[in-house]
């Protein structure tokens, strides 16, 4: 299986900030990558896919960056409602795996 | 609109067999590379895919669960069935089933699994006796 690390685990912030989550894999996924956002007690959100491409009606101070295997969301000018839990997943091969999450505080 | 629902037990002993149903609307399991994937998310953990099916009943399993997981369709009734054998308490959490597609690397000539992008609300179970 290909391992995602995401790092931080958590990551306090405040809002206005702005804030980098790394996510690297174990081998070479291309830009079959996608960034989810998780609030409490509800299903994961894609936010980007295709490392970089933003999802329709997410806000744009979401971005996605990286190719291979380090990749990055960048979140410009935190928001109240970006306080969440932050996960990576690749799916270039089966079975899909995702990253460990973080927490931004 | 896409839209997909579970249903099944909230709770089940350790040993039984837990039987989760996927709804689903606005799409087709007909329809060339379509699928509809089960996620499980143990509380406080990540999310941990288990298996996908795919309009041409193409399936795969995780491989850490596959001796246990069995994943049919039924296109008549828009509807997707995961059935995992032998519950365990570790086996406790939310479960999710997500629409996705099917991708092809024309590089390789091989298809591969696509994101998840319209989930589930997600369905809690509790393994214990």
């Amino acid at each position: 299986d290909i391992q995602m690390t995401q790092s931080p685990s958590s990551l306090p912030a405040n809002v206005g900030e702005s804030v980098t989550i790394t996510c690297r894999a174990s081998q070479d996924i291309r830009n079959d990558l996608a960034w989810y956002q998780q609030r409490p007690g509800e299903a994961p959100k894609r936010l980007i896919y295709s490392a970089s491409s933003l999802q329709s009606g997410v806000p744009s101070r979401f971005r996605g960056g990286g190719s291979g295997t380090v990749f990055t969301l960048a979140i410009l000018g935190l928001q109240p409602e970006d306080f969440a839990t932050y996960y990576c997943l690749q799916h270039n091969t089966y079975p899909p795996t995702f990253g460990g999450g973080t927490n931004v505080e | 609109q896409i839209t997909l629902r579970e249903s099944g037990p909230t709770q089940v002993n350790p040993t039984q067999t837990l039987t989760l149903t996927c709804r689903f609307s606005g799409f087709s399991l007909t329809t060339d590379a379509v699928g509809v994937a089960w996620i499980r998310q143990p509380p406080g953990q990540a999310p941990e895919w288990l298996a996908v099916i795919f309009w041409d009943d193409d399936k795969r399993y995780s491989p850490t669960l596959k001796n246990r997981l069995t994943i049919t369709k039924d296109t008549t009734s828009d509807t997707v069935v995961l059935t995992m054998t032998d519950m365990d308490p570790v086996d406790s959490g939310t479960y999710y089933c997500t629409h996705t597609p099917r991708l092809y690397a024309s590089d390789t000539g091989s298809h591969y699994p696509g994101s998840f992008g319209v989930w589930s609300p997600g369905t809690r179970v509790t393994v214990s006796s």
